[in-house]
């Protein structure tokens, strides 16, 4: 399968707990989302890579939120101290070249609760 | 602000039946619009896309056409089956790199 994998796909913890998402995008994409879904709303962009550049973050990362791409490659999002407000489902997404119209391929997502 | 706005679901439909999904959108200047579809337990998936204004994008008997004059670029199908049950969302990108999401729309079709 050569489509975008997250792991874990499901992550329990409590709350004060620091936690870390990994995302392995399609091997030649060279752009990197991430967003954040709660129930019954749409995606929330986060932010996105362009190769290991972290070009974009939103409002909604808030300083307890990192995110990185070393080497271009994989990338991980680190939540400290997570709060209850933190439960959701975080994806993934990748596309590949320089445009923002181009077609992005979703991961399954991470659902994240945080007790 | 920029913004997606769907019609609320959860949408019934019988098999054969004609389906369209409202989409209205508030943007700042001029937004590439999209369908994504997420079938049960898989991620989310591009259905169609339309980037500027009066063109149509169409994929797998949906079509969506982008009409600037009323900022909406409904979802249409003439005849829905089984298999289209999912949740369908709406979407615009301005010339940054944020994607605006709606709430998503779930379609459930009943043989």
């Amino acid at each position: 399968d050569t489509g975008v994998s997250q792991n874990p796909r499901h992550k329990i913890t409590k709350r004060g707990q620091n936690v870390t998402f990994r995302c392995d995008p399609i091997s030649e994409h060279n752009r990197l989302y991430w967003y954040r879904q709660t129930l019954g709303q749409g995606p929330e962009f986060l932010t996105y890579f362009q190769n290991e550049a972290q070009l974009e973050k939103s409002r909604l990362l808030s300083d307890r939120f990192s995110a990185e791409r070393p080497k271009g490659s994989f990338s991980t999002l680190e939540i400290q101290r997570t709060e209850q407000g933190d439960s959701a489902m975080y994806l993934c997404a990748s596309s590949f070249g320089t445009s923002p119209y181009y077609e992005q391929y979703f991961g399954p997502g991470t659902r994240l609760t945080v007790t | 602000g920029n913004s997606v706005t769907q019609m609320e679901g959860p949408v019934t439909l019988s098999e054969e039946a004609f389906l369209t999904i409202n989409c209205t959108y508030t943007a700042t200047g001029y937004p590439s619009l999209f369908w994504y579809v997420q079938y049960p337990g898989e991620g989310l998936q591009l259905l169609l896309k339309a980037t500027k204004a009066d063109d149509k994008g169409s994929n797998k008997g949906f079509e969506a056409t982008y009409r600037k004059e009323t900022t909406s670029f409904h979802l249409e199908k003439g005849s829905v089956q089984v298999s289209d049950s999912a949740v369908y969302f709406c979407a615009l990108i301005l010339t940054g790199n944020q994607f605006y999401f709606g709430t998503g729309t779930s379609l459930t079709v009943i043989p």
